[in-house]
């Protein structure tokens, strides 16, 4: 079965610092990388997103890492915020465009 | 405003009393599903729909039933639920194909089967 796996499952980063969430994929037909982003009592939200034809997109604080051969991706955010704190879910779309998403990072950012 | 509606927000239920989870969007999307959150597991989706009258299972079915009679609308139902269905319950949206990358997430519903 398709899979993504991601790492860590929970992250603790002081405030100013790099977080950094790691995901890795197996199958080379996924075309579309998003990040989704969840804060307590809500649903997850489209964060930022990347295609594999290329290797890095950023927005504001937040940016995606690509590594095609390595069939791995990442999310950084840069100066973290107390703000930021939330689930973060990667996740991978295969050419039948059911997402298969990564099991969540649930990351704090300590004043 | 744009949003995927859920309700009830939170239920708690005894074991095989029948229950459904409504979902409405207001987007006029073709595509809907349901998904289960668990610690640990993620996101997995129950249900998805590509439009109306057209339901296919996702990865956890069992247990499950869906029906989509009409674009805004796909409720869950739980026939016969069972504590092991206990979990927190999301309803998204999107458009079809490549153009839907993006998917939209009701509030959610957190359901407890004593």
């Amino acid at each position: 079965q398709q899979q993504v796996k991601q790492s860590p499952q929970s992250l603790i980063v002081q405030k100013g610092g790099i977080s950094i969430i790691n995901c890795a994929y197996e199958n080379t037909a996924f075309d579309y990388f998003p990040w989704y982003q969840q804060f307590p009592g809500k649903g997850p939200a489209l964060l930022i997103a990347i295609r594999p034809d290329v290797s890095e997109k950023k927005e504001g604080r937040f940016t995606i890492s690509f590594n095609k051969s390595a069939k791995q991706f990442s999310l950084h955010i840069m100066d973290s915020q107390p703000g930021d704190s939330a689930t973060y879910f990667c996740a991978a779309r295969p050419s039948n465009y059911q997402l298969i998403w990564g099991a969540g990072t649930k990351l704090i950012i300590k004043p | 405003e744009a949003q995927v509606t859920q309700n009830p927000r939170y239920l708690i239920t005894v074991t095989g009393k029948k229950l459904t989870v409504t979902c409405s969007q207001n987007m006029n999307h073709e595509y809907m599903s349901w998904y289960r959150q668990d610690p640990g597991l993620g996101l997995r989706q129950i249900y998805y729909s590509m439009n109306v009258e057209v339901t296919d299972k996702g990865d956890v079915p069992e247990g499950y039933k869906v029906s989509r009679k009409e674009k805004r609308n796909f409720p869950l139902i739980l026939e016969s639920p069972s504590p092991n269905q206990t979990s927190l319950y999301f309803c998204a949206s999107r458009r079809p194909g490549l153009a839907g990358a993006e998917q939209f997430f009701g509030p959610g519903t957190r359901l407890t089967v004593l």
